[in-house]
Formats: structure tokens, C-alpha cells, sequence
């Protein structure tokens, strides 16, 4: 089944720019969605098929999807932003929906 | 406003059943697929299984098949996932989700399922 490859954590200061990569085999030619778990909390969907964002996520919330890595990009990162997020594909194996192992935003 | 309630954790021994539920509201279960995922402690996101919008189909994570069933009663809002043969490593929070073709839009807040052996 496909496999998606995420570093396990990203550090970044508050009023930067983090960017989070979401590795896999052609990705760039399947939609990416992006979900955000703070802890103790469930999952919110934060970006759909590569870059659309849904109701109510932040302008500062962005994505892109190309070749082999798709990345989600978060600017001016607040202390809120601390969570762990997970991208997400749609594949036609007998798993159809697969998860990346998830980067943990630290906002140091 | 979409809300997803799920119930049912507990603790069990291993090889016992449970059925979970999810109580929907906010929007009409027949026009959406339902997932449900899970979360092992300390570990990422696995999603276990989904019904069709038209709830004639239903698909399932290796581990899941044949041993949970993925079902809905549209009359009561309610979705579930009944569970036999528990292991250990079933241990996991395990969320309802809305899905929405190839994505999924809105996650409850799980309920914990232990599976002791």
C-alpha cells in the first residue's frame, strides 16, 4: 500500500514561517488533506485537495503539492499552532485512505 | 453546527465484542459517507473502515475485516461499528468521522476502547 513520509517534529519561533513536508511516490499527482490535532484534542481538517482551505482555518494556513513532497506552510505560527498534523491521501489499494505519520509543531 | 457524540468504550478482555456509536447531528447522514478511524496511545492516525453515502458499500482496514462491521440507521442518526475478536493492539481512542469523498471534514471527540489481555 502507498506510504506517506512525515519528519517526526518541526521547531519554529513565534511570528515565523513553519513548513511541513508530506513525502510519497508521485504525490504531487494525488490530492493531499492536511488535519491538525492539538493535544487532547480530535482531528480538524485544516486543508483539502492540496490548498483549499475550509471555513473558519486561518488565511495563514497554506499548502502545495508537487512531485514526490507536498507541503503544508503555516505563517506567522502562534503559540496556538502547537499540535501534531497528519497528511492524508486517498489510495485505490486495499487501504483506501492513508495517513502520514504525523510532524509535531513545537513553537518554541 | 456538525456534531459526531461516539460511546461505547470500555474496558475488555481480549476476544470479547463492543459496539460503538456515534450520534450525528448538524447535517443529514444520508448524504454523507461515515468513517471511523482510531488512535492507539502515543501513536498517529489509522483509519479502520467507511460507509458509502448510499450505505450500500463498506470498506475496511485489513485488520478490521471480518472481525468489524461498519453500519447506520439514518432514522435515529446514529452510526456504528461493532467489534468482536478484540486484541491489544485494538487499544485506541476511536473517532466518528464525516467523509467527504476523499477527505474527511469533521472528527468527534473518540471514546477509548482498552482491550485487556
Amino acid at each position: 500500500s502507498y506510504v506517506l513520509t512525515q519528519a517526526a517534529s518541526v521547531s519554529v519561533a513565534p511570528g515565523q514561517t513553519a513548513k511541513i513536508t508530506c513525502g510519497g511516490p508521485s504525490i504531487g499527482s494525488r490530492g493531499v488533506h492536511w488535519y491538525q490535532q492539538k493535544p487532547g484534542q480530535a482531528p480538524v481538517l485544516v486543508i483539502f485537495y492540496d490548498s483549499e482551505r475550509p471555513s473558519g482555518i486561518p488565511e495563514r494556513f497554506s499548502g502545495a503539492n508537487s512531485g514526490d513532497a507536498a507541503t503544508l506552510t503555516i505563517n506567522r505560527v502562534e503559540v496556538g499552532d502547537e499540535a501534531d498534523y497528519y497528511c492524508q491521501v486517498w489510495d485505490s489499494s486495499s487501504v483506501p485512505r492513508v495517513f502520514g505519520g504525523g510532524t509535531r509543531l513545537t513553537v518554541l | 453546527e456538525v456534531k459526531l457524540l461516539e460511546s461505547g468504550g470500555a474496558l475488555v478482555q481480549a476476544g470479547e465484542s463492543l459496539r460503538l456509536s456515534c450520534a450525528v447531528s448538524g447535517f443529514k447522514l444520508s448524504d454523507f459517507a461515515m468513517s471511523w478511524a482510531r488512535q492507539a496511545p502515543g501513536k498517529g492516525l489509522e483509519w479502520i473502515s467507511t460507509i458509502s453515502v448510499s450505505g450500500g458499500s463498506r470498506f475496511y482496514t485489513q485488520s478490521a475485516k471480518g472481525r468489524f462491521t461498519i453500519s447506520r440507521d439514518i432514522s435515529q442518526s446514529m452510526v456504528y461499528l461493532q467489534m468482536s475478536g478484540l486484541r491489544g493492539d485494538d487499544t485506541a481512542v476511536y473517532y466518528c468521522v464525516q467523509s467527504q469523498g476523499y477527505y474527511d471534514s469533521f472528527w468527534g471527540q473518540g471514546t477509548l476502547v482498552t482491550v485487556s489481555s
